[in-house]
């Protein structure tokens, strides 16, 4: 059974930094092109950025609002996934999907609330 | 990089069909057969329910459809029921990154 379960949100002021934490089992994680997805409270979803498989390059993107500030990178040795934000911004708060998937195939975790408030 | 235009809401009484636009650009939509929708209940994560703009995963019923004309995607739902008040999303490939839609409210009467 697919599984990516994030965990690292919290509380944290404006200026400062969290990095977030997926795990993921069930499926061959170094093959996978990864993804952050956030949700602002009673707001939609919008694509945070994504990295590729290391045979396929490694390379990441990003969505305008967080390029530079945030950091996607991998653990294939421990089928995890990261994303570090800096220099957070109140507009960050929001719940922070992990997830993959090609074609037919879709896994997302279950979030973690990330409030950035002072 | 701003979301691809749906309506805030949409509404049929059981039984009825629905459909859903969702309206990029050339850049987007209408660049890529790589439009999904994505089906999400209040506190849950989002579900696939349409790929490459118009195929369904195995185990969504063939009440969903989707299909795409130049830069507007549609998701029609026909035969509503009751379990299929959600929000809706919308998601395009757009070259290096992708885009969502500002989401659908869809109520069923």
């Amino acid at each position: 059974e697919v599984q990516l379960v994030e965990s690292g949100g919290g509380l944290v002021k404006p200026g400062g930094s969290l990095r977030l934490s997926c795990a993921a089992s069930g499926f061959t994680f170094s093959n996978a092109w990864m993804s952050w997805v956030r949700q602002a409270p009673g707001k939609g979803l919008e694509w945070v950025g994504r990295i590729k498989s290391k045979t396929d390059g490694g390379t990441t993107d990003y969505a305008a609002p967080v390029k530079g500030r945030f950091t996607i990178s991998r653990d294939d040795s421990k089928n995890t996934l990261y994303l570090q934000m800096n220099s957070l911004k109140t507009e960050d708060t929001a719940v922070y999907y992990c997830t993959t998937g090609y074609g037919d195939v879709d896994y997302w975790g279950q979030g973690t609330l990330v409030t950035v408030s002072s | 990089q701003s979301a691809l235009t749906q309506p805030r809401s949409v509404s049929g009484s059981p039984g009825q069909s629905v459909t859903i636009s969702c309206t990029g650009t050339s850049s987007d939509v209408g660049g890529y057969n790589y439009v999904s929708w994505y089906q999400q209940h209040p506190g849950k994560a989002p579900k696939l329910m349409i790929y490459d703009v118009s195929k369904r995963p195995s185990g969504v019923p063939d009440r969903f459809s989707g299909s795409k004309s130049g830069n507007t995607a549609s998701l029609t739902i026909s035969g509503l029921q009751a379990e299929d008040e959600a929000d809706y999303y919308c998601c395009s490939y757009a070259g290096s990154y992708k885009r969502f839609g500002g989401g659908t409210k869809l109520t069923v009467l």
